[in-house]
């Protein structure tokens, strides 16, 4: 069974203090693995897709890395305007996602 | 640019009530998708439509009907709904079966 786990469910930072959320996944075929940013009250919004072992994508102060089984979104210095749910899902065959629960940050000034 | 257009925001619905949420595109993307999200469920695939005349059920397709209308727009439809399909709703839509796919803001329904 295709599935999606995140961790931490939860994760309080401080201003300017780097962290990581995980992203592990089984399933039979991956097509793709997107990280999405959601706000309150608002739909997912695409940060980034990354399909091999290896591959590294940036944007402002996050990065995303890729393995045979899991991702990292690394937050450096991150600032209170970062606070939001980071979701992960993953391409699967038939033209679907499998989304994970979604990591809840919040960055405090 | 509009994106995905969801239509209503807010819904409260009794019991057995029917209703029709409605999503359109504008980015001449072929599949388009009906997602649910439950507090620590993630989203839920319940319908999706890989190009204009087809659909295919997902994972949780039981109490849903969808119709897509043309290469735009992709309906969801309640035939009669419970208090289990009180969720927040979302459309989104993927140029193909390859991409990132975009999402609209969301129905939060409500059935009593």
């Amino acid at each position: 069974e295709d599935q999606v786990t995140q961790s931490p469910e939860a994760l309080r930072l401080q201003e300017g203090e780097s962290s990581s959320l995980n992203c592990s996944y089984t399933v039979s075929g991956l097509r793709g693995l997107f990280w999405y940013r959601q706000d309150p009250g608002k739909g997912p919004e695409f940060l980034f897709t990354l399909y091999s072992a290896g591959e590294e994508k940036e944007k402002e102060r996050l990065k995303a890395t890729l393995t045979k089984k899991e991702s990292f979104l690394h937050i450096t210095a991150p600032k209170p305007e970062d606070s939001a749910t980071y979701l992960c899902a993953v391409g699967i065959y038939g033209q679907n996602f499998v989304f994970g629960p979604g990591t809840r940050l919040s960055v405090l000034p | 640019n509009a994106g995905v257009t969801q239509t209503p925001k807010f819904q409260v619905l009794k019991t057995g009530q029917s209703m029709t949420l409605q999503c359109a595109q504008d980015m001449n993307h072929n599949s388009m998708y009906w997602y649910r999200q439950d507090p620590g469920m993630g989203l839920r695939l319940i319908y999706y439509s890989a190009s204009e005349g087809t659909t295919d059920k997902g994972e949780v397709p039981n109490g849903y009907n969808v119709s897509r209308l043309n290469k735009r727009e992709f309906s969801l439809r309640l035939e009669s709904a419970a208090p289990s399909q009180t969720s927040v709703y979302f459309c989104a839509s993927r140029k193909s079966g390859q991409g990132e796919a975009f999402f609209g803001q969301g129905t939060r329904l409500t059935v009593v």
